[in-house]
């Protein structure tokens, strides 16, 4: 079975604080992404990662940033958190190629920005 | 813009019923539907797909229709048992393009035993 793994399941921050949500995959996925959950808006792409070291934006970058300096691990950072960065961060990781193939999702990390 | 809706937020069922889930689509170019299952405090597992070159797609008590013409999947789930109840996401992508794959706003369905 796939494990993706999410290091805190619930943080709590300080606004202006930097943030990193760190997530690990051990099935040599090629592709990473990051999501965050909100009621009523479904899941939303933040960033993702084809490859080490490669980055692309999703739908809604801004104030995010990621790290991918290995294959296995993603990291999300948030340069300076603020209250509306309240939400729940989904990692997910996929294999690439020709196909298709499902996401599979780590369990969350519910942040709150104070 | 939200290319993929749920428009029914939550969805109660008697155990034993057929619990249907629907989902609309506005891209044209979405070719591959998923249905994720997500259960509070985990994070969303794989239920079930389908293709474009597909109308149906069964597994066990599971059925995922698409309706292309109309930009519409559904999911039924037949019997309903109670450990049935989550929030049911609709997802879909283009061109086997994971890196675009769309999420609905999710499907709270209950299932009452």
């Amino acid at each position: 079975d796939v494990k993706v793994t999410q290091s805190s399941r619930y943080l709590v921050k300080r606004t202006g604080e930097k943030v990193f949500l760190e997530c690990v995959q051990d099935m040599d996925h090629e592709n990473m992404f990051w999501y965050r959950q909100d009621p009523g808006l479904g899941l939303r792409l933040i960033y993702f990662s084809y490859d080490v070291k490669m980055k692309e934006k999703g739908d809604i970058p801004e104030g995010y940033s990621v790290s991918r300096e290995k294959k296995e691990r993603f990291s999300l950072i948030l340069e300076s958190a603020s209250t509306n960065q309240t939400s729940m961060y989904l990692c997910a990781s996929s294999t690439a190629g020709q196909g298709y193939s499902p996401l599979h999702f780590g369990n969350g990390t519910r942040l709150t920005v104070t | 813009d939200q290319q993929v809706k749920q428009n029914s937020p939550s969805l109660s069922v008697q155990e034993g019923r057929i619990s249907i889930l629907n989902c609309d689509y506005t891209n044209s170019m979405f070719d591959y539907f998923l249905w994720y299952k997500k259960y509070p405090a985990e994070g969303p597992t794989f239920l079930i797909s389908i293709s474009s070159i597909k109308d149906k797609n069964e597994d066990g008590r599971f059925t995922v229709f698409l309706n292309k013409s109309a930009k519409h999947l559904s999911l039924h789930i037949v019997p309903s048992q109670p450990g049935d109840s989550a929030v049911y996401f609709c997802a879909a992508s283009a061109r086997g393009n994971n890196n675009d794959m769309r999420f609905g706003a999710g499907t709270r369905l209950t299932v009452k035993p």
